[in-house]
């Protein structure tokens, strides 16, 4: 079945910092990619998606590309600010659910 | 605004007895599903609906039902709770299934004692 592996945290950066987590899958066919983002106290929200192999997914500095040859989708961000403090999810769709990884939890110093 | 609406945000409750969490969406979406988060095992799917005539089991469905009467409503419940049921609870929605972008409710901490 479909599954996600991604890096355990919980990671402490200082501002400005490049951050990367890295996510590897296993799945049948040819899943979308996903990375859903939740702060303290709400609910998860898209960060980005990737639909296809070498497709790059971007929103708010972050950025993850689709690799079929490598079975991954890492996050990166060039510099990140306290306000990216949160739990970063990676996620694999099947038609019927999304396989969600454990989540990494970021923390991002002044 | 778009949103989905689960409530209560918080509930504690005792051994075997019924509770159902409520969830509402506004975006007129055919897909809903529940989910519960637990620490270092990520989010579990345990029910999802695609429309309102086809519902059925996700990873971890057993203790949990949900019903689908209306396209915006998708409640989940809890006939007889038991302690491995206290988790953090999410209710999902998007337009046609899983492959889309899903939009989250805030959350139900359950805790059952």
């Amino acid at each position: 079945g479909n599954s996600v592996t991604q890096m355990e945290g919980p990671v402490t950066l200082s501002e400005e910092a490049f951050l990367t987590i890295n996510c590897t899958y296993t799945a049948t066919g040819y899943p979308s990619l996903f990375w859903y983002v939740q702060y303290p106290g709400e609910g998860l929200q898209l960060l980005l998606k990737a639909t296809k192999a070498d497709d790059k997914g971007s929103n708010k500095g972050f950025e993850a590309t689709y690799r079929k040859e490598t079975t991954s989708f890492h996050l990166e961000k060039g510099s990140v600010q306290v306000s990216d403090s949160a739990v970063y999810f990676c996620a694999l769709s099947g038609y019927y659910k999304l396989s969600f990884g454990a989540g990494t939890t970021v923390t991002v110093r002044a | 605004e778009a949103q989905v609406t689960q409530n209560p945000r918080y509930l504690i409750t005792v051994t075997g007895k019924k509770l159902t969490v409520t969830c509402s969406q506004n975006m007129n979406h055919e897909y809903m599903s529940w989910y519960r988060q637990d620490p270092g095992l990520g989010l579990r799917q345990i029910y999802y609906s695609m429309n309102v005539e086809v519902t059925d089991k996700g990873d971890v469905p057993e203790g949990y039902k949900v019903s689908r009467k209306e396209k915006r409503n998708f409640p989940l419940i809890l006939e007889s709770p038991s302690p491995n049921q206290t988790s953090l609870y999410f209710c999902a929605s998007s337009l046609e299934g899983a492959n889309e972008k899903l939009f989250f409710g805030s959350g139900t901490q359950l805790s059952v004692l």
